[in-house]
């Protein structure tokens, strides 16, 4: 069936360190993904996209890295802040533009 | 600030009460998106409005209905509350036929069932 998983839960990373959260997702067929970030009390944001005739795409202090033989999508956060504290959340696009989101990945950044 | 807004924003009801949970899209985007996040489900999407008309369907319950309006505002509508449906319910918009499939999110409306 449809799912998008998580491989770690939590994450703690010390200020300044580069943070990796990583994703599984199952549906071969899928060709759009998204990474966004909830903080407590606010709905997801948008951090970055791409599509599955990419690889690898760059943002501002984020990469977003698919490999689609393993059906694997990764994130990263470059120089990782303390306001980058928060729930990651990774988004595969299915047909009609449904969005099957994963479980989240809460990422804890230590001062 | 993603443009889309949600009213209210806390909601505490009854068990077996009825409410209505609103949604505006960002401007021009014509594609509503409902979802549930409780803590043992996470995200769970609900149901696509397209222009005013159901687009897509996902794990809505039967006790559940919405709709998108002509100004493209939506509403959900859940009644028959039960203990279980204390959430956060938001709305996301888009527009797809801009090719754009980007989703973007509302604050959410937390209800508590009691």
């Amino acid at each position: 069936g449809e799912s998008v998983g998580l491989h770690l839960p939590t994450l703690s990373v010390q200020e300044g360190d580069n943070s990796i959260i990583n994703c599984a997702y199952s549906n071969s067929a899928s060709d759009y993904f998204i990474w966004y970030k909830q903080e407590s009390g606010k709905g997801p944001q948008f951090i970055i996209d791409i599509r599955s005739n990419m690889d690898k795409r760059q943002g501002q202090r984020v990469t977003v890295l698919l490999n689609k033989t393993v059906k694997h999508l990764s994130l990263q956060i470059a120089a990782t802040q303390p306001g980058d504290s928060a729930v990651y959340f990774c988004a595969e696009s299915v047909p009609l533009g449904k969005l099957i989101f994963g479980q989240g990945t809460e990422l804890s950044v230590k001062p | 600030d993603s443009g889309v807004t949600q009213t209210p924003k806390h909601l505490i009801t009854a068990t077996g009460q009825r409410v209505t949970l609103r949604c505006s899209p960002r401007s021009g985007d014509l594609s509503v998106y409902w979802y549930q996040q409780s803590l043992d489900q996470g995200l769970q999407f609900l149901i696509q409005y397209y222009n005013g008309e159901e687009r897509a369907k996902g794990n809505i319950l039967e006790r559940f209905s919405a709709q998108q309006f002509p100004d493209l505002h939506s509403e959900l509508n859940l009644s028959s509350l039960e203990l279980g449906d204390s959430a956060l319910y938001f709305c996301a918009s888009s527009d797809p036929l801009a090719g754009a499939e980007t989703q973007y999110f509302g604050p959410g409306t937390r209800l508590l069932v009691l």
